[in-house]
């Protein structure tokens, strides 16, 4: 049974480019949620999705959308990248307990 | 917003010490889980809390949920090379089957020296 899958692993943008990460959820999963790790901190909520509808969003701008699919996978998009973009950025898949991805590290230079 | 005050930021401690890291909130959650992160790696849970005053182990760990719902600790004992690592706590008031919002501490840093 595959746990949270997330791709790129890595990635290097350019500031104003955009961005697309990628999520499979764990098998039976159906809520999926966005975190952004930036170094030496915890992870911050970005948004939460279920249902293919955003259920929760955490204080991040606009620039952040997501989308999920009808297999329950996300997407997470970030337009106009700034430099302080750069971080790690975590999906996580929840029933009743939450496991995260090993993460899609970001660079924005 | 809602902040989880983790402490201690890192800890130095010798194969076989035993370890406690405590978190704090100025709010009330009604669910508090223990995270532990390698590097590279995404957060791997460890021990979740729902009820208050609520005192679980797994192994070597145990952690409780304060009874005012404002509080947890985790406990680490007889610690061993492989506990070295970044333990977060997190917090949420998810209601239902599903989690929502994790609101996560800033992460202790733990290192064990053989």
């Amino acid at each position: 049974d595959a746990g949270v899958t997330q791709s790129p692993t890595h990635l290097i943008k350019t500031r104003g480019q955009q961005v697309t990460l990628r999520c499979s959820p764990k098998s039976g999963h159906d809520t999926v949620s966005w975190y952004q790790q930036a170094l030496g901190q915890g992870p911050q909520f970005i948004f939460q999705y279920y249902e293919e509808e955003e259920r929760q969003r955490g204080n991040f701008p606009d620039r952040f959308s997501g989308h999920q699919f009808p297999n329950y996978s996300s997407e997470l998009n970030v337009n106009a990248l700034l430099l302080g973009d750069s971080a790690l950025y975590l999906c996580a898949s929840s029933g009743k307990t939450q496991y995260f991805g090993p993460g899609t590290r970001l660079l924005v230079l | 917003g809602q902040q989880l005050n983790q402490s201690p930021q890192s800890m130095f401690i010798q194969e076989g010490e035993d370890v406690s890291m405590n978190c704090t909130s100025s709010s009330i959650f009604n669910t508090w889980l223990w995270y532990k992160q390698d590097p590279g790696e995404g957060p791997v849970l460890l021990i979740a809390l729902y009820k208050a005053g609520e005192l679980t182990s797994n192994g070597r760990l145990t952690a409780q949920f304060g009874i005012t719902r404002k509080d947890s600790f985790l406990n680490i004992s007889a610690s061993i090379p492989s506990d070295v690592g970044i333990y977060f706590c997190a917090a949420t008031n998810a209601g239902g089957t599903s989690y929502g919002k994790l609101t996560f501490g800033q992460g202790t840093i733990l290192t064990v020296h053989p």
